[in-house]
Formats: C-alpha cells, sequence, structure tokens
C-alpha cells in the first residue's frame, strides 16, 4: 500500500533552515508528484509548492518563493522540503502529500512533521 | 491566487441531521477541479471528494459534492458521530489553494 513516511519533529532558532524527509514506499517515486502542506496550530491547511520527483521540476507558492527548496534522491524514493529563514510564523505541522498521476487533488498524505521555531 | 471562501465557519448539528458546506471560489474553477477533505484532531487530512462531485475510494455514500464555476457544496446527507471534524475544500484547477475550513461539531 502506499505510504509516506516523515522525519520526525525539528526544533530551530530564527533565521535556520529545516529539512523535512518524505520517504514513499507502494508505488513507483518517479511516476507521482510530491505536494507539500503546512498547518499551523488550530489554523487552516497551505499549500506550499510541488515537485516532480522524475524530472526534479517544481512550483512553489509565491508566499515560501526564494525561501524554499524541493529536492528529491530517486535512489531511496525520498523527497525533501526545506525552508530558511524561519520566523516564529513558520512553526507548523508539515505534510508530504500525493495524488494521481495527472491531477492536484492529494489522496496520500504522510504523517506530518511539527517544525517549532523558537528562540 | 484563487480564493476560496468556506462558510459557515462552524455549523452546530446533531447526529443524524444533514449538514451542507458551501466554498466559493474568487474566479471561476477551471474543469471543476475542487476537492473536499475531512480532518481530525491530530491527524492528516482525508480526501472524500474530488472534481466536485466524485466520492474518493471508500468514502460513504452519504458524503456528496456538487456544484461548478464558482460555487461548490459539500452535503452529509446524515451527520454519524464519526463525522463531527473539519472540511476544507481545495481548487488545483489553477496551482492550489485551501479555503480556510468548516468546523461540524455536535450541538
Amino acid at each position: 500500500q502506499v505510504q509516506l513516511v516523515q522525519s520526525g519533529a525539528e526544533v530551530k532558532k530564527p533565521g535556520a533552515s529545516v529539512k523535512v524527509s518524505c520517504k514513499a514506499s507502494g508505488y513507483t517515486f518517479t511516476s507521482y508528484d510530491i505536494n507539500w502542506v503546512r498547518q499551523a496550530t488550530g489554523q487552516g491547511l497551505e499549500w506550499m509548492g510541488w515537485m516532480n520527483p522524475n524530472s526534479g521540476n517544481t512550483g512553489y507558492a509565491q508566499k515560501f518563493q526564494g525561501r524554499i527548496t524541493m529536492t528529491r534522491n530517486t535512489s531511496i524514493s525520498t523527497a525533501y522540503m526545506e525552508l530558511s529563514s524561519l520566523r516564529s510564523e513558520d512553526t507548523a505541522v508539515y505534510y508530504c502529500a500525493r495524488g494521481p498521476p495527472t491531477s492536484q487533488y492529494f489522496h496520500h498524505w504522510g504523517q506530518g512533521t511539527l517544525v517549532t521555531v523558537s528562540s | 491566487e484563487i480564493v476560496l471562501t468556506q462558510s459557515p465557519g462552524t455549523l452546530s448539528l446533531s447526529p443524524g441531521e444533514r449538514a451542507t458546506l458551501s466554498c466559493r471560489a474568487s474566479q471561476s474553477v477551471s474543469s471543476n477541479y475542487l476537492a473536499w477533505y475531512q480532518q481530525k484532531p491530530g491527524q492528516a487530512p482525508r480526501l472524500l471528494i474530488y472534481g466536485a462531485s466524485s466520492r474518493a475510494t471508500g468514502i460513504p455514500d452519504r458524503f456528496s459534492g456538487s456544484g461548478s464555476g464558482t460555487d461548490f457544496t459539500l452535503t452529509i446527507s446524515r451527520l454519524e458521530p464519526e463525522d463531527f471534524a473539519v472540511y476544507y475544500c481545495q481548487q488545483y484547477g489553477s496551482s492550489r489553494t485551501f479555503g480556510q475550513g468548516t468546523k461540524v461539531e455536535i450541538k
């Protein structure tokens, strides 16, 4: 079965960077885009961007342009999301998510990774 | 960017009642590329509906989606205890954006 398993919780200081991983199994990693969505405590869902694991092509929400980088390692079926210049407002649960090959809704989600930004 | 506005913010209903949730887009959602998710505390979202009206695999038929263009609706015909949760709409016709959510709570 399809599984997306994310790395563990992180605590970072303001101005630092964080890199969250998302390991895929149960399907061909390079055949489906990976998206990243975050959720601050008690708040709604916020789409951050997508990556095509085959080509490495990416697309980021304008809000995160210049601060976000999505990469992958196809040999271990793992996607990564790195967010830099962290501030307290970046404290949130970060999810990776996957949908069908030709569409961008999400029927598989990782378990979420809590990133806390605090001095 | 397409902005999705969900209403109401909170819906207080009793088990067995009908729930009607609205999602309005700031501009037309191409090809009705509109999805609905359910989220419970501490869990990742769960896909309910895609393409405005297609139920995802394993979703009970008490959940239905309708609408087109800028106005979409999620209907839960008879609320079960496990349906009390937060619901989000998402458009994927032009990039992707989520609505701010509607909480369905027990009255």
